[in-house]
């Protein structure tokens, strides 16, 4: 049972140019979703989240954009950067109010010099 | 301020054997978490523990795995007689508080692998 989905698995662009990861979620009682970035060899980095009291968060070049309606998020890079370049998991928190996070299958998201 | 610190990097266990796998949390930090990712899947999250105590384990398989983090020490999940399908990475992830969120910290993994 995947409660949260992203269903491109990779992403290629080129540098400068908007990335645009996409999220799904299937249950309603998530209200906090986080976005992070893993490197081959590493562990995951927080990189930006999102309350679901909002509908917009930016962070420099990162904005996350939720529908609640639509049970939908994405994930905005503008400008993408070949530094950018990593596996993106969308997760979003439980209902236990812990750091028990159900993630995404990620997306690799590959930016062209 | 040394992060979450994992070890082994890389296991290689025979089927049949056990793999302890370690994890010391970021200084100040008394809640650890252990997620594990499948071949082309994301993280899977496994138990929740806090200092001499577990929260939650309820994606924990029912046989073979076990957690711990004693009062002393860092956390250890334990899989006795590994099975090909226990081939993975598995990461732990520590945090100051109870709500995890954007403070959760994980560490760069343990490759299990089974021969």
């Amino acid at each position: 049972d995947q409660q949260v989905k992203q269903n491109s698995p990779s992403l290629s662009v080129q540098e400068g140019r908007i990335s645009i990861l996409n999220c799904d979620y299937t249950n309603s009682m998530f209200d906090y979703f986080l976005w992070y970035k893993k490197y081959p060899a590493e562990g995951p980095t927080f990189l930006i989240s999102i309350s679901s009291i909002k509908d917009k968060n930016e962070d420099g070049r990162f904005t996350v954009f939720l529908n609640k309606s639509a049970k939908h998020l994405s994930l905005h890079i503008v400008p993408s950067q070949p530094g950018d370049s990593a596996v993106y998991f969308c997760a979003a928190l439980g209902t236990s109010n812990t750091g028990k996070l159900i993630f995404g299958q990620g997306t690799t998201l590959q930016v062209k010099p | 301020n040394a992060g979450v610190m994992q070890n082994p990097r890389h296991l290689v266990r025979r089927r049949g054997q056990e793999a302890r796998l370690r994890c010391s949390p970021m200084k100040g930090h008394s809640h650890v978490y252990w997620y594990r990712q499948l071949p082309e899947e994301g993280l899977k999250f496994m138990v929740y523990l806090q200092k001499e105590n577990i929260i939650d384990e309820s994606g924990m398989p029912k046989e073979r795995f076990s957690a711990e983090f004693p009062k002393e020490g860092p956390s250890i999940l334990r899989i006795q007689q590994v099975v090909r399908g226990d081939s993975a990475a598995y990461f732990c992830a520590s945090s100051p508080s109870r709500q995890g969120g954007e403070k959760l910290f994980f560490g760069s993994g343990t490759q299990l692998s089974v021969l």
